[in-house]
């Protein structure tokens, strides 16, 4: 499988909202609600921020969120904030014990 | 609290082997599947192999298939990745995760394979 689908790069100021997209196909995002979004600051390992679709681990803001249309899925960060600023990257169960990653966003404050 | 350690890793020359190792500690190891993720120096991520609690189904990538063998050690709360005939692209940072449904919820720092002539 192709990996996901994510632009290279997002950015927003402090306190506002940004979308960062992950487009797959109707075979692994469009066909499963096991999408997952994981942070990563450079030099460390990377952290999930939110599994199947929307669901948010235990000491993750809530300003983080997660959900799904067809076969896109989007991580959403209310209020941004400087810590926020890393790269983030999504991930999808494609079917037949196939995980497949998106590319990567670098996302950066403003 | 959940540690992932791993080892092994190094600079090697093409086609020969490596074992990484990952020690695992602050959970109960054999209650979870495991797996190797790598990164490519200034790249994205990209799932190498996981393994079942007790090994009775084990996946590898394309990229690795035939070449890259996953196994655990439950007495010892052990996983390793065996490596071979590595190839240049093989180059990565190589990272032990837990797995828990479909995603991963601890990684890791990682372990340098550097395959360079």
């Amino acid at each position: 499988q192709s990996a996901l689908t994510q632009p290279p790069s997002a950015s927003g100021s402090p306190g506002q909202p940004v979308t960062i997209s992950c487009t797959g196909t109707s075979s692994d995002v469009g066909a499963y609600n096991y999408v997952s979004w994981y942070q990563q600051h450079p030099g460390k390992a990377p952290k999930l921020m939110i599994y199947d679709v929307s669901e948010r681990p235990s000491g993750v803001p809530d300003r983080f969120s997660g959900s799904k249309s067809g076969n896109t899925a989007s991580l959403t960060v209310s209020g941004l904030q400087a810590e926020d600023e890393a790269d983030y990257y999504c991930a999808s169960y494609a079917g037949s014990n196939n995980v497949i990653f998106g590319g990567g966003t670098k996302l950066t404050v403003l | 609290q959940v540690q992932l350690a791993e080892s092994g890793g190094g600079l090697v020359k093409p086609g020969v082997s490596l074992r990484l190792s990952c020690a695992a500690s602050g959970f109960s190891f054999s209650d979870y599947y495991m797996s190797w993720i790598r990164q490519a120096p200034g790249k994205g991520l990209e799932w190498v192999s996981y393994i079942s609690t007790s090994a009775s189904m084990i996946y590898h990538a394309a990229s690795v298939k035939g070449r890259f063998t996953i196994s655990r050690d439950n007495a010892k709360n052990s996983l390793y990745l065996q490596m071979n005939s590595l190839r240049a692209e093989d180059t990565a940072l190589y990272y032990c995760a837990r797995v828990y449904g479909y995603r991963i919820d601890y990684w890791g720092q990682g372990t340098q394979v550097t395959v360079s002539s």
